[in-house]
């Protein structure tokens, strides 16, 4: 069956370190993968899209690779912040339903000062 | 410039009650779809819209109706509430289906006894 493996622990990190966030998949063939923020109480807010023939996307202090040998997408925070504390989900489209996401359950970034 | 808007926020059904979940978005895009979220658990996606005048299905589908009422508004109805429907609900858009960013509004909480 599909899969999407996000770590269901929280990451604890201090302020002003580099979060790494993992994205695992079995099963799929993704076209791209995104990255969303959602805060708690409100709806996910996109981050970051990267394609499939693209092995790595910045935006800002944001970054995030695709090995779609690993089949493994990694997420990186630079010099963390608390705002930053939120849960991270990625989603990687179905290629033979265009359009569709599967989601992740996400991982907790919390960044203390 | 609201983005995408749900209404209501919260609500508490009784079991066999029917409601219509609402969703209107006013970024001009052509793609809506429809999300439960549970704890643990990913964003599933119930039924989508491709574009004005088309729906699908999604992973969850059942105990579920839709409607693309326009390009800006589409709506998800429960006919029969059922205590597993208990969930958070998202409505997103994106500009088209596949390889965009979707954009969610803040959820609709519901609670069903």
């Amino acid at each position: 069956s599909q899969k999407i493996e996000q770590n269901s622990e929280a990451l604890n990190i201090q302020e002003g370190k580099t979060a790494t966030l993992t994205c695992n998949y079995t099963n799929y063939s993704p076209a791209y993968l995104q990255w969303y923020r959602q805060d708690p109480g409100r709806g996910p807010v996109f981050l970051l899209l990267i394609r499939e023939n693209e092995k790595e996307k910045r935006k800002e202090r944001l970054k995030v690779t695709f090995d779609t040998t690993l089949k493994q997408s990694l997420f990186h925070i630079t010099a963390s912040q608390p705002a930053d504390s939120a849960t991270y989900l990625c989603a990687l489209d179905i290629t033979d339903s265009w359009g569709k996401l599967q989601f992740g359950a996400g991982t907790q970034v919390v960044v203390t000062p | 410039n609201a983005g995408v808007t749900q209404t209501p926020k919260f609500q508490v059904l009784k079991t066999g009650q029917s409601m219509t979940l609402q969703c209107a978005q006013d970024m001009n895009h052509n793609s809506m779809y429809w999300y439960r979220q549970d704890p643990g658990m990913g964003l599933r996606l119930i039924y989508y819209s491709a574009s004005e005048g088309t729906t699908d299905k999604g992973e969850v589908p059942n105990g579920y109706n839709v409607s693309r009422l326009n390009k800006r508004e589409f709506s998800l109805r429960l006919e029969s509430a059922a205590p597993s429907q208990t969930s958070v609900y998202f409505c997103a858009s994106s500009v088209e289906p596949g390889n965009q960013p979707q954009h969610f509004g803040d959820g609709t909480r519901l609670s069903i006894l």
